[in-house]
């Protein structure tokens, strides 16, 4: 079975300052691992993916996120926050073709930044 | 532009009454999926449908049913609204092959009175 977890419910940081929002996951085979975000009253918005090569995965807004196999974790990174970057982020986790190709999504965390 | 629509953004109904919810995607993708959203509880799988006329439970089906007659169109259907069934409702769709992310309509705000 696949599963994600997102342990902060709220992040909350500065404008001008770097976020990270966590996110680690389980799954039987090799992931794909997915971000997205979603704004008040809104659908859910795709912001990055890894699938395979760099671990370094460079996404919408300026969002990038780091997929470490070891500590089985992928979190979401931006260098300098703008207040137009809060909004719910969520993670997710696919099995890779042969398993199963439906997504199990965390529980999503809120992002605060403040002026 | 890739795209999938929702029917409704607001829909305001009362306990008892028969809701639809409809879901049209224009990716040709195959599968395709409806979500329940609501604080703290993140998103719940309700049905997918993996092709036309076929569906699968997801994790909490009770008090729901779908219709995929159409490869482009799922619907959600409540057969008899309840107040515990008011959330936002979520639609999305994937591909078989290709692009392997999951593309979201923007939502459907249930109320149920």
């Amino acid at each position: 079975a696949q599963s994600v977890a997102q342990p902060e419910d709220q992040v909350n940081v500065a404008e001008g300052n770097p976020l990270t929002v966590k996110c680690t996951y389980s799954v039987s085979g090799n992931p794909y691992l997915f971000w997205y975000v979603q704004y008040p009253n809104r659908g859910l918005q795709f912001l990055l993916k890894y699938i395979t090569g760099d671990n370094l995965v460079k996404g919408s807004y300026g969002f990038e996120a780091e997929f470490n196999k070891s500590q089985t974790s992928f979190h979401l990174k931006k260098p300098s926050a703008l207040v137009s970057d809060s909004a719910l982020y969520f993670c997710a986790v696919r099995d890779r073709p042969g398993g199963s190709y439906i997504p199990t999504f965390g529980r999503g965390t809120s992002l605060i930044v403040h002026p | 532009d890739v795209k999938v629509t929702q029917s409704s953004r607001y829909l305001v109904k009362r306990t008892g009454e028969k809701v639809f919810l409809e879901c049209v995607q224009d990716m040709d993708h195959e599968n395709m999926f409806w979500y329940r959203q609501d604080p703290g509880l993140g998103l719940r799988l309700i049905y997918f449908s993996y092709d036309v006329k076929m569906k699968e439970k997801g994790d909490i089906p009770e008090g729901y049913s779908v219709s995929r007659e159409k490869k482009e169109r799922f619907s959600l259907i409540l057969e008899s609204a309840s107040t515990n069934q008011t959330s936002m409702y979520l639609c999305a769709s994937i591909a078989v092959v290709g692009w392997v992310e999951q593309f979201f309509g923007p939502g459907t705000r249930l109320t149920v009175l």
